[in-house]
């Protein structure tokens, strides 16, 4: 059964910072893998989307990597600005031809002025 | 840019009542899902939904649930006889693709 964990669980830094998300899965065998946004009591934006046979994806300041061997992926957020403050999830499908996004349980990013 | 539209945004219902979540999803998408959240959990997946039915559904999603389409443009989730523990943040998603799914702001349900 594939399960999502994403760490760290709440981080807190200063504006223009670099930092780095993660996002661990324990089945390889997935379709793809997306980076979600969460503001408090809002939805969920996608961010980003990286399919099975791509490393990496970018979007601005943001870029994510996969590494499906490993069960890893990473969005790394450059120069954070206290608006990218938010939740931050990553969700897979578990195989091709699924809806069923299985989420990890976010990173709460805190980016002081 | 087009948008998932959720209403409403707050509904509090009585344990046992009957409650109907509304969803409108992007005029072009032809996939749609509700997903839901607990306050301080993960978001789970209930249902998916494609050229007129159920593709997939969770364990979650027992016969207390019902998804419709009713007129082409609405997207709704029904369920049956409130519990308690129903309560959460309900999201509706669509997607022109498996793929990239478009979430709406949500509807927050509280049963009392």
């Amino acid at each position: 059964k594939q399960e999502v964990t994403q760490i760290p669980a709440a981080l807190s830094v200063p504006e223009g910072e670099n930092l780095v998300l993660n996002c661990s899965f324990t089945d390889s065998a997935i379709y793809n893998l997306q980076w979600f946004r969460q503001d408090p009591g809002k939805g969920l934006t996608s961010l980003l989307l990286i399919q099975s046979s791509q490393r990496e994806q970018t979007s601005g300041r943001l870029n994510a990597s996969l590494d499906k061997s490993s069960g890893r992926s990473t969005l790394y957020i450059a120069a954070s600005q206290p608006g990218d403050s938010a939740t931050y999830l990553c969700a897979v499908p578990p195989t091709s031809g699924t809806y069923k996004y299985i989420f990890g349980t976010g990173t709460r990013l805190k980016v002081l002025a | 840019e087009p948008e998932v539209t959720q209403t409403p945004s707050h509904q509090v219902t009585q344990m046992g009542q009957e409650v109907i979540l509304r969803c409108v999803p992007i005029s072009n998408h032809l996939y749609f899902y509700w997903y839901r959240q607990i306050l301080g959990q993960k978001v789970e997946f209930l249902v998916s939904f494609y050229n007129n039915e159920i593709s997939e559904k969770s364990e979650i999603f027992d016969d207390q649930f019902s998804v419709e389409r009713p007129d082409g443009s609405n997207f709704t989730l029904k369920i049956r006889s409130t519990k308690l523990e129903d309560s959460a943040m309900y999201f509706c998603a669509s997607s022109i693709s498996n793929a990239i799914l478009t979430f709406g702001s949500g509807t927050r349900l509280t049963v009392v």
